[in-house]
């Protein structure tokens, strides 16, 4: 069973601080990692997506891609209240690329 | 742009009752998806369909059928309801032709079995 794992939270940050959400995966052979945020009584909506070791930036979004340590990370620079969500991390499947296997989220409360 | 658009948004079932979720995409698409979404366990996927006319089963399939009816167009069916599929139901999309393609969810149904 190939799985995804984060934190359930919820994380606490104040508002202006940097904001880190973390993710492990378990299969190697994934190459494409996508992190979805969702508001509560919504459907997840695509913040971006990352397949390159390194960083990848996108506005205030930061999302980090270590595959050696099967770690992906996202960074919420100045965060806003407006960011508190359930942000959910995802890897696609090796065994075919269509496929993506979804973390439980991380629920982030950004507090003024 | 629609997206997704999934139909009914609410629906409240008896056990044993039939029903099936409509799903249309019109960004043209190959790749579609239906998942459940429950507290604490995050998205699972039912049923995906790789391209028009092939479906496959995900991780949790039993109680589901699923029809692609064309290109635009996946449909979930639950045969005999049970109050264990009492969930959040969405829909995704994507265009399945490389490893850097995200999915795209509709607004998601919400089914109680009573």
């Amino acid at each position: 069973q190939k799985e995804v794992e984060q934190n359930s939270g919820p994380l606490s940050v104040p508002e202006g601080a940097i904001a880190s959400l973390n993710c492990t995966y378990s299969d190697r052979g994934s190459q494409s990692f996508f992190w979805y945020r969702q508001y509560s009584g919504k459907s997840p909506e695509l913040i971006m997506f990352i397949y390159s070791n390194g960083d990848k930036e996108d506005g205030r979004f930061t999302a980090q891609l270590n595959k050696a340590s099967q770690y992906v990370s996202l960074l919420i620079r100045d965060s806003q209240p407006s960011d508190s969500a359930t942000y959910l991390c995802a890897a696609d499947d090796s065994g075919g690329y269509q496929k993506v296997t979804f973390g439980i989220g991380t629920k982030l409360q950004v507090i003024p | 742009n629609a997206g997704v658009t999934q139909t009914p948004k609410f629906q409240v079932l008896k056990t044993g009752q039939s029903m099936t979720l409509q799903c249309a995409q019109d960004m043209n698409h190959n790749s579609m998806y239906w998942y459940r979404q429950d507290p604490g366990m995050g998205l699972r996927l039912i049923y995906y369909s790789a391209s028009e006319g092939t479906t496959d089963k995900g991780e949790v399939p039993n109680g589901y059928n699923v029809s692609r009816l064309n290109k635009r167009e996946f449909s979930l069916r639950l045969e005999s309801a049970a109050p264990s599929q009492t969930s959040v139901y969405f829909c995704a999309s994507s265009e399945g032709t490389g490893f850097d393609q995200p999915q795209h969810f509709g607004d998601g149904t919400r089914l109680s079995i009573l």
